[in-house]
């Protein structure tokens, strides 16, 4: 049972563009919502969070959009550029005595110079 | 470079053998999280200790087990290997881990085991 989920695998734009990476889950007590971004032969490094009491968040060229009632998470690069190149995956955070983060599968995103 | 060491980056064996990785955190860090990667899933946490104590459990399988030392460094042990087991493991870090305020993971480079 995937409570995260992250439909396109894919994602190409073009530089200068905006990139907009689309994140979906399926338990309403998640409390925190993160955005990993992951290089070829790297870990992956924090980007960007949100809280569940918020509605977006915004860092620089990273802004990231909660919509509770829909389940659903975004996150916005603008503009892109190609070093933005990477896996990006959302995590979402749920508390049962202790917090857990739950990860989805990962959007591959591509920029074109 | 997250301050996150594992070791070793790739690790090739055959069914049935058993292995351990290893995981050295960021100084200061006082909890550890493994998690697998396989082929096209997202990062499945398996399971977290907090200096030196198990602190949570994920999809972890009995035939694997962790441990993190005084010194705070973690090895995670996976036996009776099986050709599913074949995936990246990464190891994380962060300060706390069980706090309400945003504690963030750092992540290692990870460990890509081949079952064969």
């Amino acid at each position: 049972d995937q409570q995260v989920k992250q439909n396109s695998p894919s994602l190409s734009v073009q530089e200068g563009r905006i990139s907009i990476l689309n994140c979906d889950y399926t338990n309403s007590m998640f409390d925190y919502f993160l955005w990993y971004k992951k290089y070829p032969a790297e870990g992956p490094t924090f980007l960007i969070s949100i809280s569940s009491i918020k509605d977006k968040n915004e860092d620089g060229r990273f802004t990231v959009f909660l919509n509770k009632s829909a389940k659903h998470l975004s996150l916005h690069i603008v503009p892109s550029q190609p070093g933005d190149s990477a896996v990006y995956f959302c995590a979402a955070r749920s508390f049962s005595g202790t917090y857990k983060y739950i990860f989805g599968t990962g959007t591959r995103l591509k920029v074109l110079a | 470079d997250s301050g996150v060491t594992q070791t070793p980056k790739h690790l090739i064996t055959a069914t049935g053998q058993r292995v351990t990785l290893r995981c050295s955190p960021r100084s200061g860090d006082l909890s550890v999280y493994w998690y697998q990667q396989s082929l096209d899933q997202g990062l499945q946490f398996l399971i977290q200790y907090y200096n030196g104590e198990e602190r949570a459990k994920g999809n972890i399988l009995e035939r694997f087990s962790a441990q993190q030392f005084p010194d705070l460094h973690s090895e995670l042990n996976l036996s009776s290997l099986e050709l599913g087991d074949s995936a990246l493991y990464f190891c994380a870090s962060s300060v706390v881990g069980n706090s309400g305020s945003t504690d963030t993971q750092y992540f290692g480079p990870g460990t890509r085991l081949t079952v064969l």
